[in-house]
């Protein structure tokens, strides 16, 4: 089983900096990677997915990169509604088929 | 417009069993693999199951934690599908969210959720 590892756990920064969350897989998934958002009492949104393809209606501040096992998802000129859980996502399919989420970034906006 | 709306969630014993349904509108259900991804609470994402569509044979895979307890299935003429969860323990009380497959690896779009508690 491939094992997703998120750094770091908590963010705090201010409006208008730039956030820099880690993920790190226990083996190469190539650029099989996908970035969720959570914002409280909500449902996750896709984000990014294959590394670094934003999703339909994702703004440009949003960029993800990397390959093989260590990605990034960047977030530029932070704003308030960024606050979040930040979470990495990838798939196998090595029989059995299944999918494994990282355990979370939270962001906090100052 | 993608809409994935959970039911079904409630109270339960720990032993007993509930089935969650999924009712998806605003894309063509049957042409598309679902999942059913769980939230414990203040905890992280855990994928529970997905099933594929027909034309692929339909296959259904679970994570661990539910195997030969859940069971994922799916009824393209009413494009829902269910989770039938039986012999529910305390660690499966969650947040429940339906999603649609994306790209073969990852969610697309996400319901609200329904919450299950299993508690004596």
């Amino acid at each position: 089983e491939i094992v997703l590892t998120q750094s770091p756990a908590t963010l705090s920064l201010s409006p208008g900096e730039g956030a820099t969350l880690s993920c790190r897989a226990s083996q190469s998934i190539s650029r099989y990677l996908a970035w969720y958002q959570q914002k409280p009492g909500q449902a996750p949104r896709l984000l990014i997915y294959d590394a670094s393809n934003r999703a339909t209606g994702i703004p440009a501040r949003f960029s993800g990169s990397g390959s093989g096992s260590d990605f990034i998802l960047t977030i530029s000129s932070l704003e308030p509604e960024d606050s979040a859980v930040y979470y990495c996502q990838q798939h196998s399919n090595w029989p059995p088929s299944m999918y494994t989420f990282g355990q979370g970034t939270k962001l906090e906006i100052k | 417009e993608v809409q994935l709306v959970e039911f079904g969630g409630g109270l339960v014993k720990p032993g007993e069993s509930l089935r969650l349904s999924c009712a998806a509108s605003g894309f063509t259900f049957s042409n598309v693999w679902m999942n059913w991804v769980r939230q414990a609470p203040g905890k992280g994402l855990e994928w529970v199951g997905r099933v594929k569509t027909k034309d692929v044979g339909g296959i259904i895979d679970y994570g661990a934690p539910v195997e030969g307890r859940f069971t994922i299935s799916r009824d393209d003429s009413k494009s829902t599908i269910y989770l039938q969860m039986n012999n529910l323990r305390p660690e499966d009380t969650a947040m429940y969210y339906c999603a649609t497959d994306f790209s073969t690896r990852y969610m697309g779009s996400w319901g609200q959720g329904t919450l299950v508690t299993v508690s004596s």
